[in-house]
């Protein structure tokens, strides 16, 4: 079946770095992308989101990647903080209803 | 505007009792979503309804689960005759319409004994 999937799934950052976290997917005919932020005990946080038509957009921070030619989806933090620490997801969907997620990169920042 | 919130935060039961999950979705979202999230795993999708319909539950087991969100109150999601493979974080998410962002609650803890 379709899967999205990402490339490392832990991440080790020194504060004040940049990381880029990187996301594949599979369906070619999703249309729309988000990126969540999870920290442990709690619900997925929205971070930003893409939708198909766009390659790049730029949030507080953050900005999101979209590679349709190769399906490949990146999260870029600028400037991390101790606070971005987290379980990282991407998510897509077609017809902007339900989610299909990846399985997550655990972004620890280093002080 | 209160986020989504889910009731309880953590639930035990033992195998063979039935387990009920609340969401309340934000004010004047009608699209109601669940998923289901193992230790170190992503979120798998299970059910998707609108006020009164349910409009896709292929991720949904077929037998022991349901799903309801009545034109009054919140959506609830059933477990019955709960299995240990059932222990898991079950989440619900809200949107105002197809299309919109979709809020996350807090996710209820279940775990089964």
């Amino acid at each position: 079946g379709e899967s999205v999937g990402l490339h490392l799934p832990t991440l080790s950052v020194q504060e004040g770095d940049n990381s880029i976290i990187n996301c594949a997917y599979s369906n070619s005919a999703s249309d729309y992308f988000i990126w969540y932020k999870q920290e442990s005990g709690k619900g997925p946080q929205f971070i930003i989101d893409i939708r198909s038509n766009m390659d790049k957009r730029q949030g507080q921070r953050v900005t999101v990647l979209l590679n349709k030619t190769v399906k490949h989806l990146s999260l870029q933090i600028a400037a991390t903080q101790p606070g971005d620490s987290a379980v990282y997801f991407c998510a897509e969907s077609f017809g902007n209803e339900k989610l299909t997620f990846g399985t997550g990169t655990r972004l620890t920042i280093i002080p | 505007n209160a986020g989504v919130m889910q009731n309880p935060r953590h639930l035990v039961r033992r195998r063979g009792q039935e387990a009920r999950l609340r969401c309340s979705p934000m004010k004047g979202h009608s699209h109601v979503y669940w998923y289901r999230q193992l230790p170190e795993e992503g979120l798998k999708f299970m059910v998707y309804l609108q006020k009164e319909n349910i409009i896709d539950e292929s991720g949904m087991p077929k037998e022991r689960f349901s799903a309801e969100f009545p034109k009054e109150g919140p959506s609830i999601l059933r477990i019955q005759q709960v299995v240990r493979g059932d222990s898991a974080a079950y989440f619900c998410a809200s949107s105002p319409s197809t299309g919109a962002e979709a809020f996350f609650g807090q996710g209820t803890r279940l775990t089964v004994v």
